[in-house]
């Protein structure tokens, strides 16, 4: 069964601190990896796009990696911000170009307190 | 930030009232979604349309319909809602890349059905 699981559900940190999201899946053949950031009360907004021949990307303070052998992928962001507070979602496509199916996590909740 | 535009942001009704949740693009997107979406879950497709006169059911039963007229607009219909309907509603379009559909995200509805 394809399925899209992030951990952890949610995580608060401290201001200027760094943290690492996880996205483990089982989807299958694999396409692509997007990571999505949703503010509160607001549509998910694309971070960053994983590919199979892609093991490191980075956007800004936030840097993902894959590894499609374990089916893993993190994202970790950088001295973070209270803006950072939201939810990252991790969608899993597998299909290419065309219009394939997405596979959701459910979000890690993250809150940066001052 | 995305073009794409959702009506009303919050609604409130009662059991068995008809509405219409709007949503409007303006990036030239051939491909629409809509989502469904409870707390803590993950998203869930209802519909999809490839482009005009094109509609699809998604993953997950709904008992809404929808339309494709216009290129820029996809509203969502619910005859007679009801409590079980009570969830946010996202509006996506896409754009085809090399590595696959990039989602753009409406605001969203929130919907409340008494």
């Amino acid at each position: 069964k394809n399925q899209v699981e992030q951990s952890p559900q949610s995580l608060i940190i401290l201001e200027g601190k760094n943290c690492t999201l996880q996205c483990n899946y089982t989807v299958s053949p694999f396409s692509n990896l997007r990571w999505y950031k949703q503010d509160t009360g607001r549509g998910p907004v694309s971070l960053t796009i994983m590919t199979f021949s892609e093991n490191t990307k980075s956007n800004r303070r936030y840097t993902a990696t894959l590894d499609a052998d374990t089916k893993q992928s993190s994202l970790h962001i950088t001295a973070s911000q209270l803006s950072d507070s939201a939810s990252y979602i991790c969608v899993v496509s597998d299909r290419g170009s065309t219009l394939g199916r997405l596979y959701f996590g459910r979000g890690t909740q993250l809150t940066v307190w001052p | 930030e995305a073009d794409i535009y959702q009506t009303p942001r919050y609604l409130v009704i009662g059991t068995g009232k008809k509405i219409t949740l709007e949503c409007s693009q303006t990036m030239g997107h051939d491909k629409m979604y809509w989502y469904q979406q409870d707390p803590g879950m993950e998203l869930h497709l209802i519909h999809y349309s490839y482009g005009v006169n094109s509609t699809e059911k998604g993953d997950l039963s709904s008992e809404s319909t929808v339309s494709r007229i216009r290129t820029e607009h996809f509203p969502l219909t619910l005859e007679s809602a009801r409590p079980s309907h009570t969830s946010q509603y996202l509006c996506a379009s896409s754009q085809g890349t090399a590595f696959g559909e990039k989602l753009f995200f409406g605001s969203g509805t929130q919907l409340s059905v008494l």
